[in-house]
């Protein structure tokens, strides 16, 4: 069974703030990693898909990167924002489109 | 672009009464739509993949009998839970894709289900 892990589970971070979290993966057979983000309430948002080892993709504020033999991408937040509160997943991408979820990490950033 | 809608957001039923869930994609066809659920401190969980058209594939220990997925247009999925127990309780989620080529998957906003 594949396991996909999240840590921290949770963090608190003041505005301003730049914050990291990490995703870890079985490394063989590896065919793309998703990340999402989910606010309360909300439909998750996608924000990346990597495939590539190496990737660094960037969305603003947010960028990841990541390593498929060592099986691990960061998520990289700089400067947080309250409106970043929210939990981020990652998800190990088969090519059938299977997607197997960490727990995600769940981000309060206080004013 | 890209929008998934969920209907109901959340529902209240009897135990052995039968719920149907409901996955549109609204401004796109969508080749295949993605059922999951999530228990309380847990990951979502990947029940079954539906392709417009053809039968459901179901993930393993999931029931087939019990969680009828109908994919009948491109625009909608349903899934119904039926003769529901206290045990399905749980929070469940859609999401599509819009084409086989495309790795992103767009996300309904879920629906949560208690069975008393």
């Amino acid at each position: 069974i594949l396991n996909v892990e999240q840590s921290p589970q949770s963090l608190h971070v003041q505005e301003g703030d730049s914050t990291n979290f990490t995703c870890s993966f079985p490394s063989s057979n590896f065919y793309a990693l998703h990340w999402y983000r989910w606010e309360t309430a909300k439909s998750p948002e996608a924000l990346f898909v990597m495939t590539l080892n190496g990737d660094e993709k960037k969305k603003g504020r947010i960028s990841a990167t990541l390593n498929t033999k060592e099986g691990y991408s960061y998520l990289y937040i700089k400067g947080s924002q309250p409106e970043d509160s929210a939990t981020y997943l990652c998800a190990l991408a088969s090519n059938t489109g299977k997607l197997i979820f960490g727990q995600g990490t769940t981000l309060q950033v206080k004013p | 672009g890209a929008v998934v809608s969920q209907h109901p957001s959340w529902v209240i039923c009897k135990s052995g009464t039968s719920v149907k869930i409901e996955c549109r994609s609204l401004d796109f066809q969508a080749t295949t739509m993605f059922w999951y659920r999530q228990f309380p401190k847990q990951s979502l969980m990947l029940m079954a993949t539906s392709n417009e058209g053809s039968k459901a594939t179901y993930e393993q220990g999931v029931e087939k009998d019990k969680f009828l997925i109908n994919h009948a247009s491109l625009t909608l999925s349903t899934l119904t839970v039926t003769s529901a127990h206290p045990e399905d309780s749980s929070f469940y989620i859609c999401s599509a894709s819009r084409k086989p080529s495309e790795e992103t998957q767009y996300f309904g906003p879920g629906t949560r289900l208690l069975v008393l």
